[in-house]
């Protein structure tokens, strides 16, 4: 069974950092491209960024890139997303996917909320 | 600007059919080769129900079938049942040398 669990969201200031995690399980983590997908409070899914399958080769959207970092360990089958510079409208669920052409398998996801 | 735009809300009564249409507003938005739906209930992950326009996962229900015409990509559920009550996403590439992925804005499904 493929599995996807997510960690590390928090209740982080504006300008802050944090680091998520996933973990993932039921498959060979090594193979598949990567996905971080968030979702603000009531509102549609948001692309964030993808990774390939050695972590060379990272992808962002325009809302997040060069504060936000996509990297993975594939010995330790983790997917991470470090967040820098937090802004208020990042507040949201974050998703890892797994890809197959597109996310086919998400994890349960892990809020971040940025507040003073 | 490349965007996938969807209905905000579409609705019916249970064993009735409804679509939910997903139309690209740019060319640029891969070519729509590539369109999977998810189906999302409240506070629960997305969960794929469509890939590469017309393909069920296994374990999705047959009711749950996807096609596209053009710039459009439709969602058709047959057969409504109230567990099927849920936003609705559709999700593509936006071509270019980063491949940016791409989600609709999402439709809520009532059913009455």
């Amino acid at each position: 069974e493929v599995l996807l669990v997510e960690s590390g969201g928090a209740l982080v200031q504006p300008g802050g950092s944090v680091r998520l995690s996933c973990a993932a399980s039921g498959f060979t983590f090594s193979s598949y491209w990567m996905h971080w997908v968030r979702q603000s409070p009531g509102k549609g899914l948001v692309w964030v960024s993808r990774i390939n399958r050695d972590g060379r080769g990272t992808t962002y959207a325009d809302s997040v890139k060069g504060r936000f970092t996509i990297s993975r360990d594939n010995a330790k089958n983790t997917l991470y997303l470090q967040m820098t510079s937090l802004r208020a409208e990042d507040t949201a669920v974050y998703y890892c996917a797994r890809d197959q052409g597109l996310p086919d398998y998400w994890g349960q996801g892990t809020l971040v909320a940025v507040s003073s | 600007q490349s965007a996938l735009t969807q209905p905000a809300s579409v609705s019916g009564s249970p064993g009735q059919s409804i679509t939910i249409s997903c139309t690209a507003t740019s060319s640029g938005v891969g070519g729509f080769t590539y369109v999977s739906w998810y189906q999302q209930h409240p506070g629960k992950a997305p969960k794929l129900i469509i890939f590469d326009v017309t393909n069920r996962p296994s374990g999705v229900s047959y009711r749950f079938s996807g096609s596209k015409s053009g710039n459009t990509a439709s969602l058709t559920i047959s057969g409504l049942q109230a567990e099927d009550e849920a936003d609705y996403y559709c999700c593509s590439y936006i071509s270019g040398s980063n491949l940016h992925v791409l989600f609709g804005g999402g439709t809520k499904l009532t059913v009455l």
